[in-house]
C-alpha cells in the first residue's frame, strides 16, 4: 500500500504557482520522497526527489517539512502542459516504487 | 534508443487467448520493471528483473502471468488465457542501478491491452 496521502484533485490558473501537498506521516529515516507525474496516455515521468533538504531543479521545487511528515511540490509557473496526475511516493533504498492514486492537477487557462 | 520502448502500443485480444508484450529498456540499464495500470488508478507493481533473473515477482497476480528477460536486455510479459479483468495499460520501466536513489525509473508509454 502507498504510504502517502494526497488530495484527489486540484485546479490551478495558468501562470500561477501550483502547490501540491503530500502527507507521509509514517515515513522512516531512510525513506526518500519522490514525485512523478503522468500526462494522459504516457508513462510516469520523474520530477524530483529529496530526503530532508529542500530541492529544486528545472521542473519544480520540493519542500519537505522539518519533521518530514509532509511535503509540497511546487510548479512555479504552471502551464497547460502541466495538467497531469502527480504522484508522491516514499521509498527506501532497494524498494520498488509503490504508486497511490495521486493528485489530478488541472491547469486552467 | 533514447527511451524505454514498448510494443505494441495497443493490443486487442479475445478472452482466453495468449498475449506477449515487449519492452526494450534503455541501453545499459540493468534493472527492469513491469507495472500494470487500471483506469483511474496508479501503476501497480508486477515484477522486477535484475539482469536476467526475476529478483521480485511478488506483484504477479496469478500463474497466468509470466515474464522473461533471457539476455538481460529486452523483456517479454506473457499472459495466458486472458480474462477481461486483465484489460489495463502495462508499463515497463528501467533503471541503471536498481537501488539508486538518484533519478528513479524511466518509464515507457505502455501497452494498452483490451480483452474482449
Amino acid at each position: 500500500d502507498a504510504k502517502t496521502t494526497q488530495p484527489t484533485s486540484m485546479d490551478c490558473a495558468e501562470g500561477r504557482a501550483a502547490n501540491l501537498p503530500c502527507n507521509h506521516s509514517t515515513i522512516s529515516g531512510n525513506e526518500y520522497v519522490y514525485w512523478y507525474r503522468q500526462i494522459h496516455s504516457q508513462g510516469p515521468q520523474y520530477i524530483i526527489h529529496g530526503l530532508k533538504n529542500n530541492e529544486t531543479n528545472e521542473m519544480a521545487s520540493l519542500i519537505i517539512t522539518e519533521d518530514r511528515k509532509s511535503s509540497t511540490l511546487i510548479l512555479p509557473h504552471a502551464t497547460l502542459r502541466d495538467t497531469a496526475v502527480y504522484y508522491c511516493i516514499v521509498r527506501d533504498y532497494g524498494q520498488n516504487f509503490v504508486f497511490g492514486p495521486g493528485t489530478r492537477l488541472s491547469v486552467l487557462p | 534508443g533514447a527511451g524505454v520502448s514498448q510494443t505494441p502500443s495497443n493490443k486487442v485480444t479475445e478472452k482466453g487467448k495468449y498475449v506477449e508484450l515487449r519492452c526494450d529498456p534503455i541501453s545499459g540499464h540493468t534493472a527492469l520493471y513491469w507495472y500494470r495500470q487500471s483506469l483511474g488508478q496508479g501503476p501497480e507493481f508486477l515484477i522486477y528483473f535484475q539482469g536476467t533473473g526475476a529478483a521480485d515477482d511478488s506483484g504477479l497476480p496469478n500463474d497466468r502471468f509470466f515474464a522473461v528477460r533471457p539476455e538481460g536486455s529486452v523483456s517479454t510479459l506473457k499472459i495466458q488465457r486472458t480474462e477481461r479483468g486483465d484489460s489495463a495499460v502495462y508499463l515497463c520501466a528501467s533503471s541503471f542501478l536498481p537501488t539508486a536513489t538518484t533519478d528513479g525509473y524511466t518509464f515507457g508509454s505502455g501497452t494498452r491491452l483490451t480483452v474482449v
